[in-house]
């Protein structure tokens, strides 16, 4: 009965680069969050999805990060050229509802920009 | 704005009780969240309590909410060294959503034998 699983643990890229994070929820669960922690921050809500569907990226910044959860397999945070302010840790939680039900948190991604 | 207040840091010893503070800013909020982090882990939900309550116990915790000075606390009866981590105070956006939080910059609870 696996949780939330994140991969990878830890990504390191460049300036510039791309980075990919993945996260595979629950089984079952429909609902997907992406949080990302600064260090000594506490968490920043990002982005909501359903399957198929953004339901709220008002915590997305506007340019360079995009989110997808499609119908099959895992949800995909992606960040275009990124730069140092970029690192962090990126957190995924799954839920299979919304309302009165646990929202349960992956382990994170952390990345590094150097 | 939408802050979440925490103190940093609390240091206590072990067996004594803990008492972890938090303000919010929501008065709508319907429910309200503490998570544990434990070093290079994800966060744990720990318990959760509904606006309309004023107290929750669960075994060793107990929220504490005063709606009217939109302040939460949880105390840890007992503390033991495997309590050490970062607790978080969490308030929902939507009613009763755990997805969309906002989340205090956590508390480092210190637990000395």
């Amino acid at each position: 009965n696996a949780g939330v699983m994140q991969n990878p643990r830890h990504l390191v890229r460049r300036r510039g680069q791309e980075a990919r994070l993945r996260c595979s929820p629950v089984k079952g669960h429909s609902h997907v969050y992406w949080y990302r922690q600064l260090p000594e921050e506490g968490l920043k809500f990002m982005v909501y999805l359903q399957k198929e569907n953004i339901i709220d990226e008002s915590g997305m910044p506007k340019e360079r990060f995009s989110a997808e959860f499609p119908k099959e397999g895992p949800s995909i945070l992606r960040i275009q050229q990124v730069v140092r302010g970029d690192s962090a840790a990126y957190f995924c939680a799954s839920s299979p509802q919304t309302q009165n039900t646990e929202a349960f948190f992956g382990q994170g991604t952390r990345l590094t920009v150097v | 704005g939408e802050d979440v207040e925490q103190s940093l840091f609390l240091s206590v010893r072990e067996g004594d009780s803990s008492v972890i503070n938090c303000t919010y800013t929501d008065s709508s909020s319907t429910y309200l969240y503490w998570y544990k982090q434990e070093p290079g882990a994800g966060l744990q939900l720990l318990t959760y309590i509904f606006s309309n309550m004023d107290m929750k116990q669960d075994q060793r915790l107990t929220v504490l909410l005063n709606k009217k000075d939109k302040h939460l606390s949880l105390r840890i009866a007992d503390t033991q060294t495997g309590d050490s981590a970062i607790y978080f105070c969490a308030e929902s956006r939507y009613g009763g959503s755990q997805g969309n939080l906002i989340f205090g910059k956590g508390t480092k609870l210190s637990v000395k034998p």
